[in-house]
């Protein structure tokens, strides 16, 4: 059981914008604290693209965009194209577990 | 380039002990805290603890208090970790991340190591 839930999958048409939601609670993202956000395949190094909620390193394109309200944070994908197919995740602290916290995953099927 | 370089997998029994290193390159190696992360099969992402490669400091999650220990050497610019007393469910792909924070820790990882395959099996 992850403290950040996110949808198991979400899908969308090459083209289209998809997001994801990270919902937290008041130990973590509603705390204040940063989201970060990671693409990657199971089992293979995941890649940052998003942090501080809503920056984007260098590389990123902009398709990619970060956003947080209260507890909760989203990731949204424009102009969805077939390399976006991947699994997608969410992190941040908790300040009441002293942890860092990820989200379960949510894994982007581009039909 | 700026990158981590993990070791080879790992096939373990249960109750012994896996040691885990990272080599870093292409940065300055005190400059950034390095975490170590897993992926369980079929599970969500898992963070287990960071170091500090310049004056050796750690912190671990909660769950791995006392059976993680991480350390590093800074002339081979190497981090490393060691879980003991592994169980069927540790096995998983290891990571090691670097942290964003240049001299500080920022708890977002820019640069991961390839991973390590650890199966614990008997």
């Amino acid at each position: 059981q992850s403290v950040l839930t996110q949808p198991p999958s979400v899908s969308g048409a090459p083209g289209q914008t998809v997001t994801i939601s990270c919902t937290g609670s008041s130990a973590n993202i509603g705390a204040g604290y940063d989201v970060n956000w990671y693409q990657h395949l199971p089992g293979t190094a995941p890649k940052l693209l998003i942090y501080g909620n809503f920056n984007r390193p260098s590389g990123v394109p902009d398709r990619f965009s970060g956003s947080k309200s209260g507890s909760s944070a989203s990731l949204a994908i424009a102009g969805l194209q077939a390399d976006d197919e991947a699994d997608y995740s969410c992190q941040s602290y908790d300040g009441t577990l002293s942890d860092v916290v990820f989200g379960g995953g949510t894994k982007l099927t581009v039909l | 380039q700026v990158q981590l370089v993990q070791s080879g997998a790992e096939l373990k029994k249960p109750g012994a002990s896996m040691n885990v290193s990272c080599k870093a390159s292409g940065y300055t190696f005190s400059g950034h805290y390095i975490h170590w992360v897993r992926q369980a099969p079929g599970r969500g992402l898992e963070w287990m603890g960071w170091i500090n490669p310049k004056n050796g400091a750690t912190n671990y999650a909660q769950t791995f208090q006392g059976w993680v220990t991480m350390t590093r050497d800074m002339s081979m610019n190497t981090a490393y970790m060691e879980v003991t007393r592994l169980k069927s469910d540790d096995t998983a792909v290891y990571f090691c991340a670097r942290d964003l924070g240049d001299g500080y820790n920022y708890d977002a990882f820019d640069i991961w190591g390839q991973g390590t395959l650890v199966t614990v099996s008997a």
